[in-house]
């Protein structure tokens, strides 16, 4: 089956780094996307991966291991507007699987 | 720029009716997508189509129908709505739907409750 893991929620401070971490297990893998989706809107494009590594883009940085299945973003110097839910996706048999989603929230 | 629009935005409907959400988008993309939200799940698939006039099921498909007549239009039906359809549903584009790694751009939403 097709299979998309996150933590459901975490807290992180103002000014902080936080990683949110996705395991996977699919029947195909062309790439790994995440979206960050503030509370009532769309789902806006954050980032994608498709070879091993850290792929970096000012404050967001993502991480792929594909022989482990596993990805991360990373967070640093957090704000309060980075308070909101933070999706991943994978790329199988040209269809997104998408995971729940980790909602994160930011405290000053 | 108008992007991707939706409409309507909300919509409140009785069980049984027969509802028709709209998706608009102006980038003359291939790919429109359909999706819904609901708590404690990820996106999934209703409906998605590769070009005008192809179109394929997702995921949940059952009780939704969709057609594409104009690549800039993907109007998703509720034939017979029934409360479990109550949910965000979320239109998509993206420029290829391949291996490629082009995102997928989403539209405002529609918030849809059946009574």
């Amino acid at each position: 089956g097709q299979n998309i893991d996150q933590p459901t929620e975490m807290t992180a401070t103002e000014g902080a780094i936080v990683q949110i971490n996705c395991t996977y297990q699919t029947s195909g893998f062309n790439g790994l996307f995440w979206y960050q989706q503030h509370a009532g809107e769309a789902p806006t494009f954050l980032s994608y991966n498709v070879l091993d590594g850290l792929e970096e883009k000012g404050r967001f940085s993502s991480f792929l291991s594909r022989s482990k299945g596993y990805s991360y973003l990373l967070l640093k110097e957090l704000q309060m507007k980075d308070s909101a839910s933070y999706l991943c996706a994978v790329k199988s048999n040209y269809q997104l699987i998408w995971g729940a989603g980790t909602k994160l929230i930011i405290k000053p | 720029d108008a992007g991707i629009t939706q409409s309507p935005r909300y919509k409140i409907t009785e069980t049984g009716r027969q509802v028709t959400l709209m998706c608009h988008q102006t980038w003359s993309h291939s790919y429109m997508f359909w999706y819904r939200q609901d708590l404690g799940h990820g996106l999934r698939l209703i409906y998605y189509s590769a070009a005008a006039d192809i179109t394929d099921k997702g995921e949940v498909p059952d009780g939704y129908v969709v057609s594409r007549s104009k690549t800039e239009n993907f109007p998703l039906t509720l034939e017979s709505a029934t409360r479990s359809q109550t949910s965000v549903y979320f239109c998509a584009s993206s420029e290829s739907g391949g291996i490629s790694s082009y995102e997928q751009y989403f539209g405002p939403g529609t918030r849809l409750t059946v009574t």
